[in-house]
């Protein structure tokens, strides 16, 4: 089936440093991705939708100067947590589909969990 | 705006008993519902979703989940709970059409006791 694999799983870094996260699709191409971040005990909260070849959509009260996100190419979106401070700590999971044919669900990506200290 | 309310947070059952999970969701438009589940260290999985058609969806592991349409309504449920149940469950919600965004309940913690 189809797999989406993320990387790295856990990262820890001082505070100030850029941190940036793969999200690959294995075995299909997306030309969307989505990126979520979830909080302890709370929902996944969509951040934006990567778009292969275009800027991404952000959403309300996300900063897209803080989390950049660049989608190079039909397999693979990066997201980066730049400057990050420890209120950025948090679980980061991305998401795709393969192509529309009948309403592909998404599959998700193991998550990583970024702590800065 | 959509939204999607799980109304239990934390679930704890005895093996064999039955499972009914709450989810409503608020969306202005039609939509495809799904449930998630992520059991303890692994990744998000699809349990079942409904896209159209019959509104009582079967997914794996001998879960099913109804849609009401007049209720804004899709629980899932199980008859008889196994240990191997113990996880967190996503409700989820998406505008029709695939891959788009989902917007996600709070989650339900499930612990199954033996």
């Amino acid at each position: 089936g189809a797999v989406v694999s993320q990387h790295p799983s856990w990262v820890i870094c001082k505070s100030g440093t850029s941190v940036k996260i793969e999200c690959r699709s294995l075995d299909f191409q997306a030309t969307t991705m989505f990126w979520y971040r979830q909080f302890p005990k709370q929902s996944l909260m969509l951040m934006a939708t990567s778009n292969e070849g275009s800027k991404a959509t952000y959403e309300q009260g996300v900063e897209k100067d803080k989390f950049l996100i660049n989608h190079a190419s039909l397999t693979l979106s990066t997201l980066t947590v730049t400057s990050a401070h420890p209120e950025d700590s948090s679980f980061y999971i991305c998401s795709a589909s393969p192509p529309d044919r009948e309403n592909q669900p998404q599959h998700f990506g193991d998550g990583t969990r970024l702590s800065i200290l | 705006a959509q939204s999607v309310s799980q109304h239990n947070h934390h679930v704890i059952l005895s093996e064999a008993a039955s499972l009914e999970l709450g989810c409503n969701y608020s969306y202005g438009g039609t939509v495809n519902l799904f449930w998630y589940v992520q059991y303890p260290g692994q990744h998000l999985q699809l349990l079942l979703k409904y896209f159209s058609g019959d509104p009582l969806v079967k997914g794996i592991k001998g879960f099913e989940a109804e849609f009401i349409k007049s209720k804004f309504s899709f629980n899932l449920r199980k008859p008889s709970v196994q240990w191997s149940d113990t996880a967190e469950y996503f409700c989820a919600v998406g505008p029709t059409g695939g891959g788009n965004k989902l917007t996600f309940g709070t989650g339900t913690q499930l612990k199954v006791e033996l």
